[in-house]
Formats: C-alpha cells, sequence, structure tokens
C-alpha cells in the first residue's frame, strides 16, 4: 500500500497570500500529525486528529493556522496572511493508534514553504 | 532547559565502528520515539519504545525510564547510516504532542 503522501512538494508564495498544504494519510490510519521543519531547528509538532475526536491544536503557533481533516481521511493544514516566518518545512505523519495507545508513526515526504 | 536532550550533536565515524547516540529527558512520557531524517529530509521511525529493549537489524534502542534516558547504538556502522537521528517523546498527560530533541546528525566515512 501507498505510504502518507502530501502535496505539493514544494510552495513558493508571496507574503500575506494564505496557503493551503494538503495530507494522505495511510488508509486505515485513525491517527494524523502535522509538524514544522525550519531550516536548522528541530521538528515541532503542530496538531493532531484522532477520529472523530477533537483534534489537539495546542501545537498550532497563531490563529493563521488551521487544520481540517475529513473523517478519516484527507487533511488540509492552511496557512492565511503568510508571513517570512511561516518558511519550513511542513510534515504529515499518521498512525493506526488502535485503543488510543502509542504507535509508530509514518512521515510523509513533506511540502517545503517559502515565503518571499 | 529543553525537554528533550540528544548528545552528541554531531558524530564522526569510521566505517565498522558502534556507535552510540544519548537522549534525555525531563518529562514523565509514556512512548519513545527514535526517527532517522536521510540527508533528502525524509523521516523513518526507527523504534517507539516505554520500557527495555528493542533491536532491528544493527539498530537497538534501549530505554530507563526511571533513569529518563535512552540511547541508540548502531553496530557495524557504515556510510549509508548517515543521517540525522531524533528523539522524541510522547508525554504522559494525555496529549498525544511529540516533543523533539535537536537530533544527531552522523556522519560514517568509509
Amino acid at each position: 500500500g501507498a505510504g502518507v503522501s502530501q502535496s505539493p512538494s514544494n510552495k513558493v508564495t508571496e507574503k500575506g497570500k494564505d496557503v493551503e498544504l494538503r495530507c494522505d494519510p495511510i488508509s486505515g490510519h485513525t491517527a494524523l500529525y502535522w509538524y514544522r521543519q525550519r531550516l536548522g531547528q528541530g521538528l515541532e509538532f503542530l496538531i493532531y486528529f484522532q477520529g472523530n475526536s477533537a483534534p489537539d491544536k495546542s501545537g498550532l503557533p497563531s490563529d493563521r493556522f488551521s487544520a481540517e481533516r475529513t473523517g478519516e481521511s484527507v487533511s488540509t493544514l492552511t496557512i492565511q496572511r503568510t508571513q517570512q516566518e511561516d518558511s519550513a518545512v511542513y510534515l504529515c505523519a499518521s498512525s493506526l493508534q488502535l485503543a488510543g495507545l502509542p504507535d509508530t508513526q509514518y512521515f510523509g515526504p513533506g511540502t517545503r514553504l517559502t515565503v518571499l | 532547559k529543553n525537554e528533550v536532550e540528544q548528545s552528541p550533536q554531531n558524530l564522526t565515524a569510521q566505517e565498522g565502528e558502534f556507535i552510540t547516540i544519548n537522549c534525555s529527558y525531563s518529562v514523565g512520557i509514556s512512548a519513545l520515539h527514535w526517527l532517522q531524517q536521510h540527508p533528502g529530509g525524509g523521516i523513518v521511525s526507527l523504534f517507539m519504545l516505554s520500557s527495555g529493549k528493542k533491536k532491528h537489524g544493527r539498530l537497538i534502542a534501549t530505554i530507563n525510564i526511571q533513569e529518563k534516558h535512552s540511547s541508540l547504538h548502531i553496530t557495524a556502522s557504515h556510510p549509508r547510516d548517515s543521517a540525522v537521528y531524533i528523539c522524541a517523546v510522547r508525554l504522559d498527560r494525555g496529549s498525544e504532542k511529540l516533543v523533539f530533541g535537536k537530533g544527531t546528525k552522523l556522519t560514517v566515512n568509509p
């Protein structure tokens, strides 16, 4: 089966524009995570979805960031009014997460966002 | 102080050497992950553990819950092991948030 896919692979935008990043998790995986990695920095947690539960948004850096997930499928991360400090690689991961127990996460290739 | 500390930050080894990367954390956790990030940026999950020891091929991961410490060992290292190795912990506060170390950049020379 296919792994986690993300699109686009690269996105260049102008400051102030909105962007949408897409993640297709592995089929059947109930948990989905978004992370950010700025150049030369470590990974940062952004948001977590688990089934139909309310998402854990505790990592979103500002109200310009939002994410949606339809059921247990595709997720979209939206950044409004982009700023140069939003430039980063945005990574998505999914896991099976049975019974709410910790589980191996499978990462997508990431979307490299550059805000000019 | 970061909640997850890795050492060393950079490591250079000769092919065949035994490698150890360390991870210490200061919070209660429910699980610890070791990840490998290739030079191209792709991330692969190597291990997830909450106690004891796991082995996969030439890789071994151990965790000591009491000491809040984990190690990743690579036996008979090879140039293809060159990557950034990242330790991440899942907090035990009912959140799914992973807290990441800054990574250890490993270079294995032939």
